[in-house]
């Protein structure tokens, strides 16, 4: 079973440039998560979908991030403008639903994000 | 709301010990925890899913156990080996389906 994939695994911008980091979760899972990780701190969640609605996206930096996922499979995330303080890895995660809950999450290797 | 702690934040053992790692919660209404390893650079690898329901699930050298009542889940690593090296988080997910992280533990195992 093919695993969560993410792109690109490096990336250095400068200040105020945009960057998109794109997730192919596991197939047929529903769930998926955008999650940014700085640096010694554990994964803050930015924004879960359920298929290809927003269950959650209370701690997205909405002037400046934004995610889609269309048709309920593969996602991206964007930054723009990008700020110093957004250097961080960004983990794309999935789930399958057991009921109305969450299940096992399986993470991808993550797209870790300089700026400079 | 949800508080998840990890403590040690970073431990050093000689090779061959077995040891201990702590998650502590402070909301008892969870719907499941999960153990990860994460290595420098990587993502999250999950090692062990305990539901609400169970005490404790097994996963070769690894024991990870649940007593909601006193808000605390260990994962217990036996013979430990330099390859085990690597930060372990441990996330619930609440009744409202929420998830919560801790900030982790740094293992390094000596050889």
């Amino acid at each position: 079973e093919a695993g969560v994939a993410q792109s690109p695994r490096y990336k250095i911008i400068e200040k105020r440039q945009s960057v998109a980091f794109w997730c192919n979760p596991i197939s047929g899972h529903a769930t998926l998560y955008w999650y940014q990780q700085i640096l010694g701190q554990g994964p803050k969640l930015l924004i879960q979908f359920q298929n290809n609605g927003v269950v959650d996206d209370s701690q997205l930096p909405k002037d400046r991030f934004s995610a889609e996922r269309l048709k309920g499979v593969d996602s991206t995330l964007k930054i723009q403008p990008a700020k110093l303080e957004d250097s961080a890895v960004y983990l794309c995660a999935s789930s399958a639903r057991v009921g109305a809950r969450t299940g096992e999450l399986f993470f991808g290797e993550g797209s870790r994000l300089t700026v400079l | 709301k949800q508080e998840v702690t990890q403590i040690p934040a970073a431990l050093s053992v000689p090779e061959g010990e077995n040891l201990v790692l702590n998650c502590s919660f402070t909301d008892s209404a969870i719907y499941n925890l999960q153990w990860f390893r994460q290595d420098p650079g990587k993502g999250l690898t999950s090692l062990l899913l305990i539901q609400s329901s169970q005490r404790e699930q097994t996963s070769g050298r690894l024991n990870a156990s649940l007593d909601k009542s006193s808000g605390r889940s260990t994962l217990y690593i036996a013979a430990s080996q330099p390859g085990d090296s690597a930060t372990y988080l441990c996330a619930l997910t609440t009744g409202a389906n929420n998830l919560f992280f801790g900030t982790g533990t740094r293992l390094t195992v000596i050889p």
